[in-house]
Parts: structure tokens; C-alpha cells; sequence
């Protein structure tokens, strides 16, 4: 049972555009929503995450848009480039009981090419 | 780069056979958590260590089994390997810090490549 379904698959976007990711989640009781970063042969590195209170979380280039009613959310790289070709996941995860870590619900990726 | 590494980084095992793979976590992390990830997808979550225990699992079979050190390295097991075995698996370490409730940062190794023939 896919719970976060992410789109588009791939996305091509020339240098200087908005690079822009979905994800739509079931769980209503997920509570944190991480964007991670993998380029080839490395593992996911976190990007920016977001919790439900709040609707928008920018950090430089990358902005969270939280939409809690849709359970929705996105990522938006601002100016992307060259060096933000890799693929992105979003996930999600619920409030994990005391002693224990977030246990992350991945949705698919999305494959983004920044041509020059 | 995160401070945690996993070895082998390739294997290749034929179906019926068991594989253990390794993960060295982050300094000072006491969490540790399994993923696969299959090609062309996104990881799934396999199962959660902290402070040596198994405190959480996805949907993955009895096979697959797990151990975490007190020097917080943790292996992962899978018993009579399937051709769908075939995938990266990715370790994350980070700090759990109870009563806090702030959201665990996860931080992932390189992963291991396994083809199952």
C-alpha cells in the first residue's frame, strides 16, 4: 500500500527555473514530512522538512508548501541548477513513541534534470 | 559526507542463500534504521534499532532480521534469499533523545548493493 504517492516521475527544468515535486499522503497521522536528496551511488541526504503547523518552510532555494486540509505537499527549488540534478523523495513519518525515531514512509521520487 | 558507512558495497548471493550486511552509525547516534531500496524506487522502511532493542518494523518477513552493538554497529540479516532481495539497502543513524519529541534527524550511509541470481 503505496501511502505517499509522489509526481511527477522525471522533470526537466533549464537553469534559473522552478523545479517543482508533489506528494500526497493518506495517513492523517503523519506528522513530519522530510524531503531528502540522493544523487547516484549515495545514500538520501536531508534536505528540508516540515511539520503540519506550520504551511510554508523555506530554507535558501528550497521551500516546503504544506497544505494539511489536501494533505498535500510540495517542494520548490528556486533558481535551480545544474548541481540540483539528482532525485528527490518525499516522505513522511508519524510522531514515533518515546524511544524510538522516525520510521520514514518514502514516496517514489522524482528524477530532476537541471539543463544549462 | 555522513559519518556512516555500510560495507560490502556490492554482493552479489544466489536465490537460497543468506547474506548479513553492516552498518558503522554516526558518533554518538543511538538509532539505528534498515531500508531497502528497490531500483527506480523509493526505500522502505525494513525495521528500527535503539539501544540494541527492535522497536519498530515494516512490512518485511521473519527473514529479514537485525542486530545492533553497543558500540551502536548493526547488521542486517536475510535468511534464504529471494530473487526480489534484489535491491540497495541503506542504513540511517541518528539520536533519539527521550522525553524529547523533536523530530529525529536521519542520517543515511552509502548503502549496499545486493543482486540476488
Amino acid at each position: 500500500q503505496q501511502q505517499v504517492k509522489q509526481s511527477p516521475q522525471s522533470l526537466i527544468v533549464q537553469k534559473g527555473g522552478i523545479s517543482i515535486i508533489n506528494c500526497a499522503y493518506e495517513n492523517t497521522a503523519f506528522d513530519y514530512f522530510p524531503w531528502y536528496q540522493q544523487f547516484p551511488g549515495k545514500g538520501p541526504a536531508l534536505l528540508i522538512a516540515i511539520r503540519p503547523d506550520v504551511s510554508e518552510k523555506k530554507e535558501g532555494r528550497f521551500t516546503i508548501s504544506f497544505n494539511k486540509s489536501a494533505k498535500q505537499f510540495s517542494l520548490h527549488i528556486m533558481d535551480s541548477q545544474p548541481g540540483d540534478s539528482a532525485t528527490y523523495f518525499c516522505a513522511a513519518s508519524v510522531m514515533p513513541p518515546e524511544g524510538a525515531g522516525n520510521m520514514l514512509t518514502f514516496g517514489g521520487g522524482t528524477r530532476l534534470m537541471v539543463k544549462p | 559526507e555522513t559519518g556512516v558507512t555500510q560495507s560490502p558495497t556490492h554482493l552479489i548471493k544466489t536465490r537460497g542463500q543468506q547474506v548479513t550486511l553492516r552498518c558503522s552509525s554516526q558518533s554518538g547516534h543511538n538509532t539505528v534504521s534498515w531500508y531497502q531500496q528497490a531500483l527506480g524506487q523509493g526505500p522502505q522502511f525494513i525495521f528500527q534499532y535503539y539501544r540494541e532493542e527492535e522497536n519498530g518494523r515494516g512490512n518485511f518477513p521473519p527473514r529479514f532480521s537485525g542486530l545492533q552493538f553497543p558500540n551502536y554497529s548493526s547488521e542486517l540479516n536475510v535468511n534464504a534469499l529471494e530473487l526480489d532481495d534484489s535491491a540497495l539497502y541503506l542504513c540511517a543513524s541518528s539520536l533519539v533523545s527521550p522525553p524529547s519529541t523533536v523530530a529525529d534527524t536521519q542520517y543515511f550511509g552509502p548503502g549496499t548493493r545486493l543482486t540476488v541470481l
